[in-house]
């Protein structure tokens, strides 16, 4: 059971947004501004997204934005194109002996 | 250019050692915290260990006293250490970097893979 709870699988069409979820507790999402989100293709290495909740990398599409309410978490991406189709997981820095922790995926499929 | 490769994966058994390595160039390791993350086949990504800049490290309660997360600073290499092996630590390894003033990862190896089986 991974440490932060994420939707198995989220979908939409071409040009329409999602919200992908990612919900921990008070000790990672909570307690810091440290979320990051990672997108993964079929056989190739995580890709930071997101990273201090909201901030994008340089060469990460705008479409890509982060936000957080109390112990919750969120990954939206808009206008979504057929390329977005990938795994993507959340991230948490953490207070307790586990400093980094990981949700268990989601699965976005582009219809 | 920032690169990360992994290596020493393969088919090992359980109750057995193997020694994974993570070459980089384009920056010094012993600058960065790196960690180790590993993904089970069709599951999702765990975190396995971390190495301080300062040479401290924290594991996963999952691999804690098995696995041993080291580097050479002469080499620019990471290393994580397995013993004691379980069918449940098969797995892709991958090495990745924390962002020098964040708390994320920024770049990661293409992984190595572990098969523990009789």
């Amino acid at each position: 059971q991974s440490a932060l709870t994420q939707p198995a699988s989220v979908s939409g069409s071409p040009g329409q947004s999602i919200t992908i979820s990612c919900t921990g507790t008070s000790s990672d999402v909570g307690g810091h501004n440290y979320v990051s989100w990672y997108q993964q293709h079929p056989g190739k290495a995580p890709k930071v997204v997101i990273y201090n909740v909201s901030n994008r990398p340089s060469g990460v599409s705008n479409r890509f934005s982060g936000s957080k309410s109390d112990n919750t978490a969120s990954l939206t991406i808009s206008g979504l194109q057929a390329e977005d189709e990938a795994d993507y997981y959340c991230s948490s820095y953490t207070s307790s002996s586990t400093p980094w922790v990981f949700g268990g995926g989601t699965k976005l499929t582009v219809l | 250019e920032v690169q990360l490769v992994e290596s020493g994966g393969g088919l090992f058994q359980p109750g057995g050692s193997l020694r994974l390595s993570c070459t980089a160039s384009g920056f010094t390791v012993s600058n960065y915290y790196m960690t180790w993350v590993r993904q089970a086949p069709g599951k999702g990504l765990e975190w396995v260990s971390l190495i301080y800049t300062g040479g401290d490290t924290d594991s996963a309660a999952s691999v804690k006293g098995r696995f041993t997360i080291s580097r050479d600073n002469s080499k620019n290499t990471l290393y994580l250490q397995m013993n004691s092996l379980r069918a449940e630590d098969t797995a892709m390894y991958y090495c990745a970097r924390r962002y020098i003033s964040g708390f994320h990862f920024d770049f990661w190896g293409q992984g190595t893979l572990v098969t523990v089986s009789s």
